[in-house]
């Protein structure tokens, strides 16, 4: 049973659409966030909500935005997509309050997204 | 803020030598230090951590991790590699501590470890 799941695995796209990944976590955490890996392997946060509520939002521009409709799920849509926005994106979870923090993240499996 | 660095690209070793993927810290405060590993297509595995306690720390498949505090390191170690070992390996650092923590971390640029049989 995946711990954390992302749809689509891949995408490919034209300039100018616009494209959603989803993500869910079954490990009961209270946190998600959403990470970006470029071309050189480099990750960067992008964005984390906290039981629903956004909590980081990193300088990202705002075409990117994500949605979490409870502590389960965190999606993240993407409008006008551009060249620069091929990366693949990781969604991850982590229990950031209360009893059982452990302090590690746990990542899905990424979702490549290519700009045509 | 909180940074780590990885300074080697690249490392190579010979299958049944040990292996070292170098990792430094640069922190305000007490360092929560993570090792992760990435195989090609798949998302990122914890091998582990260190929060306190004990320097050395163990972790999944045979990994090792020895935190020093003086030389602000968490190096990754294994006795003996295997050619299953070759991936990318990130060290990270949680951003953050307390009430304000997000739980965010953030990772150093990656070490390629090839393992030659």
């Amino acid at each position: 049973d995946t711990a954390v799941s992302q749809t689509p695995k891949y995408l490919v796209t034209q300039m100018g659409n616009d494209k959603s990944i989803k993500c869910e976590q079954n490990l009961g955490h209270d946190t998600m966030y959403w990470y970006k890996q470029d071309s050189k392997k480099f990750l960067k946060i992008m964005f984390s909500y906290n039981n629903k509520e956004l909590i980081i939002n990193e300088t990202v521009p705002n075409r990117f935005s994500p949605k979490s409709p409870d502590k389960a799920h965190l999606n993240l849509h993407i409008n006008s997509l551009e060249l620069g926005d091929s990366a693949v994106y990781f969604c991850a979870s982590s229990q950031v309050g209360g009893t059982g923090v452990t302090g590690e993240l746990f990542f899905g499996e990424g979702s490549r997204l290519t700009v045509l | 803020a909180q940074s780590v660095a990885q300074p080697e690209d690249q490392v190579n070793v010979a299958e049944g030598n040990p292996l070292t993927v170098k990792c430094t810290y640069s922190v305000s405060g007490n360092p929560y230090l993570f090792w992760y590993v990435q195989y090609p297509n798949r998302g990122l595995q914890f091998l582990l951590k260190y929060i306190t306690g004990d320097n050395l720390v163990k972790g999944s498949y045979g990994f090792e991790a020895e935190f020093n505090k003086s030389q602000t390191s968490f190096h990754l170690k294994k006795p003996s590699a295997l050619v299953s070992d070759s991936a990318l390996y990130f060290c990270a650092v949680r951003d953050g501590y307390g009430s304000g923590n997000t739980g965010k971390l953030i990772f150093g640029q990656g070490t390629t470890l090839q393992v030659k049989p």
